[in-house]
């Protein structure tokens, strides 16, 4: 089925030591998004890349970055993660920027 | 600046019908959306209002008031898996469509 996959779905990482966390679409669509949830709050978009185009949110800290080497897949790298970065990461696509945006299952991080 | 606000718990009895409220203030408007969240798992998506109106799709409702900056999510005959959080999304257009959520309103469903 076509879907928007993530890898993996729990993570742990030591308190600064660099993690990747990956997502792939089957669903061939043209925007992918990184977002932030903490326990209880809104999911908040970190940036999303429409095809190869890059998008930063003014307040994503630099810590975070993003690859899209090709439109299937997309990371979010953290350079060096705080405790605070503990949190569920949720990757969406859409096909069109402000479309209806489908979300994969999310990488629950971690920080020891 | 982009505020949504939305009630953060509510309850209600299997069966019955509740109505989840939403308002928004954002620099341009292209869309609400409303979406499901069961504890630990991603967003599924709900429905879409853009233009002024009542969206039905089975048990599930939408209502949009632009010009109150205004929506409800409406539940019928509600089911024990309908306990999950409901996010209010909206779809600003200062150039970036960006997609802002609100908190959530989380819904217990009670035999």
């Amino acid at each position: 089925d076509a879907m928007v996959i993530q890898n993996p779905r729990y993570q742990v990482t030591q308190f600064g030591k660099p993690v990747t966390l990956s997502c792939s679409q089957t669903l061939n669509h043209n925007v992918m998004y990184w977002y932030q949830q903490k326990s209880s709050q809104a999911p908040k978009l970190l940036f999303h890349y429409y095809d190869k185009d890059f998008n930063n949110e003014a307040d994503t800290p630099d810590n975070f970055q993003s690859r899209r080497p090709n439109t299937s897949f997309c990371f979010l790298d953290i350079r060096s993660p705080g405790l605070g970065d503990a949190a569920m990461y949720l990757c969406a696509t859409s096909r069109r920027t402000g479309g209806e945006q489908y979300f994969g299952p999310g990488t629950r991080l971690t920080v020891t | 600046g982009q505020n949504i606000d939305q009630p953060t718990e509510m309850t209600a009895t299997e069966g019955a019908i509740v109505q989840i409220n939403c308002t928004y203030q954002t620099s341009g408007f292209n869309g609400l959306f409303w979406y499901q969240q069961h504890a630990g798992e991603a967003p599924t998506f709900l429905s879409y209002n853009v233009l002024d109106g009542l969206e039905e799709k089975g048990r599930f409702s939408s209502f949009l008031s632009r010009s109150k900056g205004y929506s409800y999510l409406l539940l019928k005959e509600l089911q024990m898996k309908d306990s999950a959080s409901y996010l209010c999304a909206v779809l600003s257009g200062a150039g970036s469509y960006q997609l802002t959520f609100g908190k959530g309103t989380k819904l217990s469903v009670i035999p």
